[in-house]
């Protein structure tokens, strides 16, 4: 089946700290790939995403390489903010997908102090 | 340009008691609709997706159900609430065959 597995919260940094969570993933056929975000009291929003291997989705420093190989599409940013806390989800929807189902991971909650 | 609402933000609900959660998009015609429950330490789960008007898909057997009278309204409902219930409800859109998913602001909901 299609399953998304993302590493365990919470995740707590400090300023300025470089950030990967991790993120792996299967699926039948390839999938596109997704990072979502989800800030205090608020729904989720597209952060990034990737439609293909080797593809780089990137958005407001953070980025995420589809890695067919290891299955794993992990979310990097090189130097957190504040304002980057948050619950961060990695998604997947399978390509041979009728019913557009997007499949979400559990999530990981990020504490960045300043 | 389109936009999602939901209602209410927080809710607080007696054991035994129904649910009303409702849920309408704005500026866009057909969208996919999807009802997800996030509760703590189970991450993000989908409930209920349709692809139209009285086409509704169960993802997992609940307490709950779900309508959609109108082509941009999707309601979510139970008769009678349980503890587990508790949760926040997430109802989000797309455009068919797109895979960007538009989420609501969420609902709280308390079962006590």
């Amino acid at each position: 089946g299609n399953s998304v597995t993302q590493m365990e919260g919470p995740v707590t940094l400090s300023e300025e700290a470089f950030l990967t969570i991790n993120c792996t993933y299967t699926a039948t056929g390839y999938p596109s790939l997704f990072w979502y975000v989800q800030y205090p009291g608020e729904g989720l929003q597209l952060l990034l995403k990737a439609t293909k291997a080797d593809d780089k989705g990137s958005n407001k420093g953070f980025e995420a390489t589809y890695r067919k190989e290891t299955t794993s599409f992990h979310l990097e940013k090189g130097s957190v903010q504040v304002s980057d806390s948050a619950v961060y989800f990695c998604a997947l929807r399978p390509r041979w997908n009728r019913d557009d189902k997007i499949i979400f991971g559990k999530g990981t909650r990020l504490h960045i102090l300043p | 340009s389109q936009t999602i609402h939901q209602w209410p933000a927080t809710l607080v609900q007696p054991v035994g008691s129904p649910l009303s959660l409702e849920c309408t998009v704005e500026g866009t015609s057909n969208p996919n609709l999807y009802w997800y429950r996030q509760a703590a330490g189970r991450g993000l789960q989908l409930l209920f997706y349709s692809v139209g008007i009285g086409q509704i898909s169960s993802e997992v057997p609940q307490n709950l159900s779900a309508s959609r009278p109108q082509d941009r309204q999707f309601i979510l409902s139970s008769k009678k609430l349980l503890l587990s219930d508790s949760g926040f409800y997430l109802c989000a859109w797309s455009v068919p065959r797109r895979e960007k998913l538009f989420f609501g602001s969420g609902t709280q909901l308390s079962v006590l």
